[in-house]
């Protein structure tokens, strides 16, 4: 089976221009969460989709940052524009569900930010 | 807002010692979650323990869950260099999952 594949790896654009990560889960997870990762802290949630649907973006600076999932499966991460706070690795993870079961995530390797 | 916090930040061991680490939380949860991060990759999986369980083993890895106190331990026994990395605790409420701020472990040859 293959995991979630992220792309691109590393990313280094300048104050006040735009990036976007692309995440493709596992085939089958209907369950799709996008982490920003600053470094030395835990994952931080930005996003939680089910299917195409927004379950939770509470954390999610929307002034800036976007993010949508087509059809239920990939998704992209925009930001625009960034800011050097934005530094961080962008972490997509994806969760079958299991009716009762909560289950584990499977995480991609991550997307790296650099904003100079 | 992180839910769990790891407890101690940082811990440095000898190859073959025992590594504990802990995680405290604030709010009822359905299920306690950890995972590793080798450094510059993604978190992988390691136990999950539900609400109603005290204790779970998998190989060397020990979970204890008291829901009283809203805390959980981690133990690694016989620690190995390649056990070197950051850990992080993972609260499940309502299919939410937040993360602690992690413990990095060292294990020296």
């Amino acid at each position: 089976e293959a995991g979630v594949a992220q792309s691109p790896r590393y990313k280094i654009i300048e104050k006040r221009q735009s990036v976007a990560f692309w995440c493709n889960p596992i085939s089958g997870h209907a369950t799709l969460y996008w982490y920003q990762q600053i470094l030395g802290q835990g994952p931080k949630l930005l996003i939680q989709f089910q299917n195409n649907g927004v379950v939770d973006d509470s954390q999610l600076p929307k002034d800036r940052f976007s993010a949508e999932r087509l059809k239920g499966v990939d998704s992209t991460l925009k930001i625009q524009p960034a800011k050097l706070e934005d530094s961080a690795v962008y972490l997509c993870a994806s969760r079958r569900i299991r009716r009762g079961n909560t289950g584990e995530l499977f995480f991609g390797e991550g997307s790296r930010l650099t904003v100079l | 807002s992180q839910q769990g916090e790891e407890d101690p930040q940082a811990l440095s061991i000898q190859e073959g010692e025992n590594a504990t680490m802990n995680c405290s939380y604030k709010t009822s949860i359905n299920n306690l979650q950890w995972y590793r991060q080798n450094s510059g990759r993604g978190l992988v999986h390691l136990i999950l323990i539900r609400s109603n369980e005290r204790e779970k083993h998998s190989g060397r890895l020990r979970v204890t869950l008291d829901t009283s106190k809203k805390s959980s331990s981690l133990l690694i026994t016989a620690s190995r260099a390649a056990d070197t990395a950051s850990y992080f605790c993972a609260t499940v409420n309502d299919y939410k999952l937040s993360f602690g701020a992690g413990t990095t472990v060292t294990v020296r040859a």
